[in-house]
């Protein structure tokens, strides 16, 4: 069974700052199967990036996805005051499975 | 443009259950996933159950077995969850959320989410 494991569980980073967020799963995946969405309180989720580094249509090119196998990483290089928001990754399949979130707060 | 729209706000007592639609406007229904995703109060994602319409067959969390049945209507292109046997920790935001439909029982990165529905469970 495949268990998402995203860290840190909290970060504080002040505007303009780089967000490097990480989400590892249990066993290896194929790039192809990970996404990153990002959820504001009171808000449906987003999503940002799928097969590991594809942004969707209208995510500012500030947001990156990478990583390979178990590690996958999400970067944001400069965060502005929308950014902070909590965020998931996801393992799609036919079971889909979430990580924990990593919740970006202001410094 | 693609939007989902979900059935109002639910309270249900334990041992109840409920039914909540999810009803898609702007787009061809069958050629998509639909699945649920709910989310308790401060906490993470957790994925219920889904459907591809077209290839018919629902497919559900283990957490959920013999609990939940989703279904769809390509008729209205509303799909549908029913949660049987509540109990309080099934308070939770539920969201239907659109995946593309490669193969049979694959949900594929959600890019069209609906609004959500809460449902709260209490005697």
């Amino acid at each position: 069974e495949f268990v998402l494991t995203q860290s840190p569980g909290t970060l504080s980073l002040s505007p303009g700052e780089k967000a490097t967020l990480s989400c590892r799963t249990s066993q290896s995946v194929s790039n192809s199967y990970l996404a990153w969405y990002q959820q504001k309180p009171g808000q449906a989720p987003r999503l940002l990036i799928f097969a590991a580094s594809g942004r969707a249509t209208g995510i500012p090119d500030r947001f990156s996805g990478s990583g390979s196998g178990t590690d996958f990483t999400l970067t944001i290089s400069r965060l502005e005051p929308e950014d902070f928001a909590v965020y998931y990754c996801h393992l799609c399949g036919t079971s889909p499975l979430f990580g924990g979130g990593t919740k970006v707060e202001i410094k | 443009q693609v939007q989902l729209e979900q059935s109002g706000a639910e309270v249900k007592k334990p041992g109840s259950s409920v039914k909540v639609s999810c009803k898609a406007s702007g787009g061809t229904f069958s050629k998509y996933g639909l699945s649920w995703v709910r989310q308790a109060p401060g906490q993470g994602l957790e994925w219920v159950g889904g459907i591809i319409p077209i290839f018919d067959t629902p497919r559900y969390s283990q957490n959920f077995q013999g609990r939940v049945t989703i279904t769809a209507d390509e008729s209205t292109s509303t799909a549908y969850m029913d949660l049987s046997r509540l109990r309080s920790e099934d308070t939770a935001v539920y969201y239907c959320a659109r995946s593309i439909a490669v193969v049979a029982a694959y949900f594929d990165f959600f890019d069209i989410w609906g609004q959500g529905t809460m449902v709260t469970v209490s005697s």
